[in-house]
């Protein structure tokens, strides 16, 4: 079944430390985005890509980078520069000339320790 | 700078009633609008889009889009405790040939039983 699928569902991670949140899709989709959302908030666009090699920062790019090497793959680093990166993260994905809205993963939640 | 406006809510209806849920935009441009529905804790997912004015009906659900006012909502007919969840409002624009999403800050909608 094709789908996105992000991973850990779970992170934690410690003062200064980098993570790295997986997404990955086998839709065949052009597009992925990142999200944060904040409790009682709505989404944020962190990053976006629209073809390989190539993305742009979205609202809230501070403290974050990415990468897209492969078409189904757009992993999110969270850096130490980000001082508040406790939040619900979510990968989303869709077609580049497609009015069809997105596809979401199932999200990560990262918590700082 | 592109602004679709949800009422934060939370929305409270009795079992059985009809749930509003409504939404503004900002650019005229916008050319397909989505509903998404996310449970506490869980990723969006798309339950209705409509792209012409009028309305469109799936199940219990109906959208309604009045471009002219610039304005979208969300009919939900005999409510159900399985309906309580936060329903996101999400415009799309075509930008350099792609579809983006601008979403909404959500509306949280209890139904009591």
């Amino acid at each position: 079944d094709g789908g996105i699928t992000q991973s850990p569902k779970y992170l934690f991670r410690k003062e200064g430390q980098n993570v790295t949140l997986s997404c990955e899709q086998n839709l065949n989709h052009d597009a992925m985005y990142w999200y944060r959302q904040d409790p009682g908030q709505g989404l944020r666009l962190i990053y976006y890509s629209q073809i390989v090699n190539d993305f742009q920062k979205g609202d809230i790019a501070e403290g974050y980078s990415v990468s897209r090497e492969k078409k189904e793959s757009f992993p999110l680093t969270v850096t130490s520069a980000q001082k508040n990166p406790t939040a619900f993260y979510l990968c989303a994905s869709s077609y580049f000339d497609s009015p069809y809205g997105y596809t979401f993963g199932s999200g990560t939640r990262l918590t700082v320790v | 700078q592109k602004e679709v406006e949800q009422n934060s809510g939370p929305l409270s209806v009795p079992e059985g009633a009809i749930a509003s849920l409504n939404c503004t935009y900002s650019d005229r441009g916008s050319q397909s609008f989505f509903w998404y529905r996310q449970y506490s804790g869980k990723s969006p997912e798309l339950i209705m889009f409509i792209y012409s004015n009028g309305d469109k009906e799936d199940g219990r659900f109906t959208a309604q889009l009045n471009k002219a006012s610039q304005y979208v909502s969300l009919l939900i007919r005999d409510s159900q405790p399985s309906d309580s969840a936060t329903y996101l409002c999400a415009v799309s624009y075509s930008g350099a040939g792609s579809y983006q999403l601008t979403f909404g800050k959500g509306t949280k909608l209890s139904v009591i039983p």
